[in-house]
């Protein structure tokens, strides 16, 4: 039972147009939300996260967007860049710090020239 | 540099055998985890702890067990290793007080023939 879901594989977007990368979670306990970052041959990065008691948050050219209604979330990269071409994780965690992540599948985003 | 090490970076190993996966942080985090990632399936947590001296079942923890004798080290055995045991394994920890940001160490790729 896949509680956090990454419907997309992959995605490719041309560079200095927006990246959106989707996640949809059904457990109604997740109240924080994380999206990480990962090259080949690396271990995953943190790169934003969002609190439930808010619907958007922002760092640079990163956006995180959640709908808790539609227990869905969004990450939105504007202008994508060639770096950040690597496989992105959706995830999720009920409030606590003893509290453990449950990951998304993954998806690989590549920008294109 | 502070951080994660894990060792080996890579494995390996004929089925039946015994093989221990270290995992050492500098960073005097309470929680550590292990987590697999395979195709498809993105990550999932085998094991955590949360403190030196506990440990705990995570997703997908059959075939696995760990130890945490201080709070530096935090080793995954595979008793007798199976080919499903093929995987990339990553170590985590969190540091007290933090909701949800994982650090991870660069992985281990082990192949189980």
């Amino acid at each position: 039972d896949q509680q956090v879901k990454q419907n997309s594989p992959s995605l490719s977007v041309q560079e200095g147009r927006i990246s959106i990368l989707n996640c949809d979670y059904t457990n109604s306990m997740f109240d924080y939300f994380l999206w990480y970052k990962k090259y080949p041959a690396e271990g995953p990065t943190f790169l934003i996260s969002i609190s439930s008691i808010k619907d958007k948050n922002e760092d640079g050219r990163f956006t995180v967007f959640l709908n808790k209604s539609a227990k869905h979330l969004s990450l939105h990269i504007v202008p994508s860049q060639p770096g950040d071409s690597a496989v992105y994780f959706c995830a999720a965690s009920p409030t606590g710090t003893a509290s453990k992540l449950t990951f998304g599948t993954g998806t690989r985003l590549q920008v294109t020239l | 540099i502070a951080g994660i090490t894990q060792a080996p970076t890579s494995q390996i190993l004929a089925a039946g055998r015994r093989m221990t996966l270290r995992c050492t942080q500098d960073m005097r985090h309470n929680a550590m985890y292990w987590y697999r990632q395979d195709l498809g399936l993105g990550l999932r947590l085998i094991h955590y702890s949360n403190t030196a001296g506990t440990t705990g079942k995570g997703e997908v923890p059959d075939g696995y067990s760990v130890s945490r004798a201080n709070t530096d080290d935090f080793p995954l055995t595979l008793a007798s290793a199976v080919p499903s045991q093929t995987s990339v394994y990553f170590c985590a920890s969190k540091g007290q007080g933090s909701s949800g940001e994982l650090f991870f160490g660069e992985g281990s790729r082990l192949t189980v023939l």
